[in-house]
């Protein structure tokens, strides 16, 4: 089976550091995304990992151990625009995305 | 990056109709999938649009329900036939490579 998880809400102070936690147990793996989204808009793609290790993009970085099934996104220095939903998405052997089901981030003053 | 264009964007559509969203992409791409939003929910696969061939529906979606088609690399469409309130949703076109993965900007339908 295919299982992916990520909390569901987190709260931050706007300039701090918060890290979105993602495990997953899936059949096969070609990658991990990450995507935000705001509230009635289409998911934004943020990162792709295939390796281990740290991809780090301005603000935001993305982790991936594949031995653990785990997989981090950081955002450092967050603004009030960074409050939206960040989903976690692998892709398996077939090509397609499974998604977890999504952190809610709320950051405030 | 590929660009999707999705339409409609949003559509309120009476119980029994049905609605046809196109999916445009700006580049030819090999893999094409439709996906459907709930509200306050993650992204759910509902199959993937092959060119050439029938799609490929994940478990709880079926062919009559979902009809699709890819006739070439660069665009696709979803039905959602037979409407019913429970069918209210967002869909979601998404299209890319290997280490790609973008999407549309969504069709928010309606059944009234």
């Amino acid at each position: 089976g295919q299982n992916i998880d990520q909390p569901t809400e987190m709260t931050a102070t706007e300039g701090a550091i918060v890290q979105i936690n993602c495990t997953y147990q899936t059949s096969g793996f070609n990658g991990l995304f990450w995507y935000q989204q705001h509230a009635g808009e289409a998911p934004t793609f943020l990162s792709y990992n295939v390796l281990d290790g740290l991809e780090e993009k301005g603000r935001f970085s993305s982790f991936l151990s594949r031995s653990k099934g785990y997989s981090y996104l950081l955002l450092k220095e967050l603004q009030m625009k960074d409050s939206a939903s960040y989903l976690c998405a692998v892709k398996g052997n077939t090509g397609k995305l499974i998604f977890g089901q999504g952190t809610t981030l709320q950051v405030k003053p | 990056s590929a660009v999707i264009s999705q339409k409609p964007s949003r559509d309120i559509c009476q119980r029994g109709t049905s609605l046809t969203i196109q999916c445009q992409v700006d580049s030819q791409v090999t893999m094409m999938f439709w996906y459907r939003q709930q509200p306050g929910q993650s992204l759910t696969l509902i199959a993937t649009a092959n060119q050439g061939s029938e799609a490929t529906y994940e478990s709880g979606f079926v062919i009559d329900k979902f009809p699709i088609s890819r006739p070439n690399l660069t665009f696709s469409t979803l039905t959602v036939s037979n409407l019913s309130p429970e069918d209210s949703s967002i869909y979601l076109c998404s299209a890319g490579e290997s280490s790609e993965a973008f999407f549309g900007q969504g069709t928010r339908l309606t059944v009234v």
